[in-house]
């Protein structure tokens, strides 16, 4: 069964702490990226990597840090030097333009 | 990326009315993508457009792209309660990026 996985569906943050969202794809793609969605808002691109051992900044990159060790793999890790973390996070694959979205993970602050 | 406005933000209609939703650019673009979230859920992607003034069906959905390929429209005739959800449209950019439309949130009353 292809698609993207994320994980968890909801975490909760204490202040001054980092988290990492899990983020997975077995279709093969080469193009991963991160979004942040806020509350009746669209969505804005946190970093995107197009080959393993790459990645560029996004928009909003600021407080946010990424890896992309494995092709399947592109964990994003919220630092504490995000202020204002809470948001529904987004990621994506693609092959060529069109991007398949994982079903999202909801980060709350404490 | 391609900064797009769309329009209007919000929109309620009555089960069996048409709804439309605009984007525009004040640059020309090379092509553009819209896609669907339910409420709670993640994008998905419905349709590409590439050449100028063309026009794409999908049942009771019409896509559009303008003649200057600098605005894109979404038509939706005769409104069900299952087309409800936020529509965005999303132009591409280098390194196959999009930039996200804020979107319009379409409430379809029974």
């Amino acid at each position: 069964d292809g698609g993207i996985t994320q994980s968890p569906k909801y975490l909760f943050r204490k202040e001054g702490q980092n988290v990492t969202l899990s983020c997975e794809q077995n279709l093969n793609h080469d193009a991963m990226y991160w979004y942040r969605q806020d509350p009746g808002q669209g969505l804005r691109l946190i970093y995107y990597s197009q080959i393993v051992n790459d990645f560029q900044k996004g928009d909003i990159a600021e407080g946010y840090s990424v890896s992309r060790e494995k092709k399947e793999s592109f964990p994003l890790t919220v630092t504490s030097a995000q202020k204002n973390p809470t948001a529904f996070y987004l990621c994506a694959s693609s092959i060529k333009e069109t991007q398949y979205f994982g079903p999202g993970t909801r980060l709350l602050v404490l | 990326g391609q900064q797009v406005m769309q329009i209007p933000q919000y929109q309620h209609v009555q089960e069996g009315e048409d709804f439309t939703t605009y984007c525009n650019s004040s640059t020309t673009l090379s092509n553009i993508q819209w896609y669907k979230q339910r409420p709670g859920g993640h994008p998905v992607f419905l349709i590409q457009l590439v050449k100028s003034g063309e026009v794409k069906k999908q049942k009771r959905l019409t896509f559009q792209f303008g003649e200057a390929k600098k605005n894109s429209s979404l038509h939706i005739t005769a409104t069900q309660t299952t087309d409800v959800g936020t529509y965005f449209c999303a132009p591409s950019g280098s390194a196959r990026q999009l930039t996200f439309g804020s979107g319009t949130q379409l409430t379809v009353l029974p």
